[in-house]
């Protein structure tokens, strides 16, 4: 049973548009919603979190919606750049839990 | 600061053959993570430590697969006669439980290639 689900799969964009990546949970218990960033060859670095006390977060080019009635959020890049290129992961976890789910990863291509 | 170390960073072994995987967490922290993330796949959960004990393991696919950590350091994930299947790169994470949720730091992982 997949906790966290994520589309696309995979997703082209052109060099200077917006990214958009979609995470849906049922786990009402969950709080806490990272976005996790993965480059070839290295591990999933923390990009971005949200709280569902908050419908948006927002740092630099990267911003979080959140819909708690809808249990979704997502993950859009202004601006896409050639170096965003990479796998992006939602993530979710329990309050006062410290075990994350993961969703299945996008990955992104920004084409220059 | 360090980060969290993973060796050795590739490993080919052939099918059959046991092999041992090595993860230094960040000093300090108390919470380590065990992932497999096959060629192309998600992030699949295999074990959670809390210092030396391991409230979690519900991840390992069989009794090939065990882990162990030395105190609040050192972690070893061990693969028992290993399979084809089992190729897939392992990450190791680390955490600080003092934060409020947790923020996972990866190594880049132990490529396993079972021929």
């Amino acid at each position: 049973q997949q906790q966290v689900k994520q589309s696309p799969q995979s997703l082209i964009v052109q060099k200077g548009g917006i990214s958009i990546i979609n995470c849906a949970y049922e786990n009402t218990a969950f709080d806490y919603f990272p976005w996790y960033q993965q480059f070839p060859g290295k591990g999933p670095a923390l990009l971005i979190a949200i709280r569902p006390d908050v419908s948006e977060k927002k740092e630099g080019r990267f911003t979080i919606s959140f819909n708690k009635s809808a249990k979704q959020f997502s993950l859009h890049i202004m601006d896409s750049q050639p170096g965003d290129s990479a796998t992006y992961f939602c993530a979710a976890s329990k309050r006062g839990a410290q075990k994350l789910v993961f969703g299945q990863g996008t990955r992104l291509t920004i084409n220059p | 600061g360090a980060g969290v170390s993973q060796s050795p960073s590739n490993k080919v072994t052939e099918k059959g053959k046991d092999v041992e995987l090595r993860c230094d967490p960040i000093s300090g922290h108390t919470a380590l993570y065990w992932y497999r993330q096959r060629l192309g796949q998600g992030l699949e959960f295999l074990i959670y430590f809390q210092g030396n004990s391991a409230p979690d393991k519900s991840g390992l696919p069989s009794d090939r697969f065990s882990a162990e950590r030395t105190g609040e350091s050192v972690s070893t994930l061990t693969i028992q006669r290993t399979q084809q299947e089992d190729s897939a790169v392992y990450l190791c994470a680390s955490s600080s439980t003092r934060a409020r949720s947790p923020h996972l730091h990866f190594g880049n992982g132990t490529r396993l290639t079972v021929t």
